[in-house]
């Protein structure tokens, strides 16, 4: 079975642009959340969605969007993107919505905001 | 809400010894616990997770974590540290009822030959 896929794998963007990554998770799972990693705030939770339904949403200003489609595969959106706003992001997929499901991990899209 | 504490950003060991990462976790509820180790370049991948069944949980390449509760604690460790080992490492309990985990700071292990 195949992994979490993120695309692109590398991006690198200018202050003010918008930028929008791609998750798709493991087929079957329905939950996918939504990871920003930086040296140094290191792994905060951004949001996850089920059944294309924002469940829960981090602590990030409203540039930070997100959503899912029908198939579970989900979009994240930055606009207005900042300096700040380089950093590796990861998306995680789960088969349901229990809380004591492992979180499946992405490579991740290493974004670099010049 | 749940917070939690990794002692020592970097931990470094000979190989062949005893590998000790520390996780400390804060939460009003029993906890679901996880270890994840990151390389290079990558995401992240499942050490092994607590989900209050057994206290002693073995995980993926020779990794074990034991659950403590009056410590509070959740400490990764392994018998015989080998080069491949060497990456970062984080602990992450997550936030009963939503898909949400809420990660320590890493601790990057070093492995001397």
């Amino acid at each position: 079975k195949a992994g979490v896929t993120q695309t692109p794998r590398y991006l690198i963007k200018t202050r003010g642009q918008q930028v929008t990554l791609s998750c798709s998770p493991i087929s079957g799972h329905r939950s996918v959340s939504w990871y920003q990693q930086t040296p140094g705030q290191g792994l905060q939770f951004l949001f996850e969605y089920f059944s294309e339904t924002q469940r829960n949403k981090g602590n990030f200003p409203g540039r930070f969007s997100g959503r899912q489609f029908s198939n579970s595969r989900s979009e994240m959106n930055v606009s207005t993107l900042e300096l700040g706003d380089s950093a590796l992001y990861l998306c995680a997929s789960t088969i349901s919505q229990s809380d004591q499901e492992t979180q499946y991990f992405g490579p991740g899209t290493r974004l670099l905001v010049l | 809400a749940q917070s939690v504490t990794q002692l020592g950003s970097h931990v470094s060991v000979s190989e062949g010894a005893l590998v000790l990462l520390r996780c400390n976790y804060s939460s009003s509820v029993p906890p679901y616990l996880f270890w994840y180790v990151q390389y290079p370049n990558q995401g992240l991948q499942l050490l092994l997770k607590y989900t209050s069944a057994a206290t002693l949980v073995k995980g993926i390449n020779g990794f074990e974590a034991e659950f403590k509760k009056s410590e509070t604690s959740f400490h990764l460790t392994k018998p015989s540290a080998h080069m491949s080992d060497a990456a970062e490492y984080f602990c992450a309990v997550s936030d009963r009822g939503a898909q949400k985990l809420v990660f320590g700071q890493g601790t990057r292990l070093t492995i001397n030959p």
